[in-house]
């Protein structure tokens, strides 16, 4: 199994607080990615991460922010979570090049109420 | 943004029927495509990697084909059993840009 661990796995948290998912590897791969999962969306890229403090937006990245200040750590964060950010959240890892498939961590279930 | 399209989003079979779906994408400027498994409660994992048209993959009962000129890929699964109930996800890896396109899936539930 790739080395990609999520934390923490499930959370409940309150309207309003934020609230930090972390997502760690151990395999050294450039990008990192992270997705919500809901019913009826399949997987929706939220932000990634190309490379040390570089990040982009994804389809769905309002409300949440990201960091990675080393190569093993992305940290996703919902500066007021809201009920509408209740979902799975799946951190990814990956190289570029036509073979490099995603591997992904455990999921996060977030539930805010 | 890449448009990929899968198709059916869910599909029920019986136990021992064969079936397939699709993953559809635009043919211009191919680079790769990756089926990926997600069962419930699993995170998604790689099944096939394809990068020429024409390819085709075979892991035990379930195979993919690739044509990249009109734009589809499609997955078949032959004697269908209950733990090949899951959502199937077809994936673009990273080239120009920057990061996986993925679709939305088939959910696939085999019925004993």
């Amino acid at each position: 199994d790739a080395g990609i661990t999520q934390s923490p796995r499930h959370k409940v948290t309150e309207t309003g607080t934020p609230v930090t998912l972390r997502c760690h590897q151990t395999e050294n791969h450039r990008y990192m990615y992270w997705y919500r999962q809901d019913p009826g969306h399949g997987l929706r890229l939220i932000h990634y991460s190309y490379g040390v403090k570089d990040t982009d937006k994804g389809e769905v990245s309002d409300g949440y922010s990201v960091s990675r200040s080393k190569t093993e750590d992305f940290l996703l964060t919902l500066e007021s979570a809201t009920s509408s950010q209740t979902s799975v959240y799946f951190c990814a890892i990956g190289g570029q090049g036509a073979n490099t498939e995603a591997f992904f961590g455990q999921g996060t279930r977030l539930t805010v109420v | 943004i890449l448009n990929v399209e899968q198709s059916p989003q869910s599909l029920h079979v019986q136990e021992g029927d064969s079936t397939n779906f699709t993953c559809s994408f635009p043919s211009s400027n191919f680079y790769a495509l990756h089926w990926y498994r997600w069962e419930t409660a699993k995170s998604p994992e790689a099944l096939f990697v394809m990068t020429l048209n024409g390819d085709e993959k075979k892991k035990g009962r379930i195979s993919a084909t690739l044509n990249t000129k009109e734009g589809y890929s499609y997955l078949y699964i032959k004697g269908s059993q209950p733990e090949d109930s899951a959502t199937y996800l077809c994936a673009f890896p990273p080239h120009t840009g920057n990061q996986f396109y993925f679709g939305t899936g088939t959910s696939l539930t085999v019925i004993p």
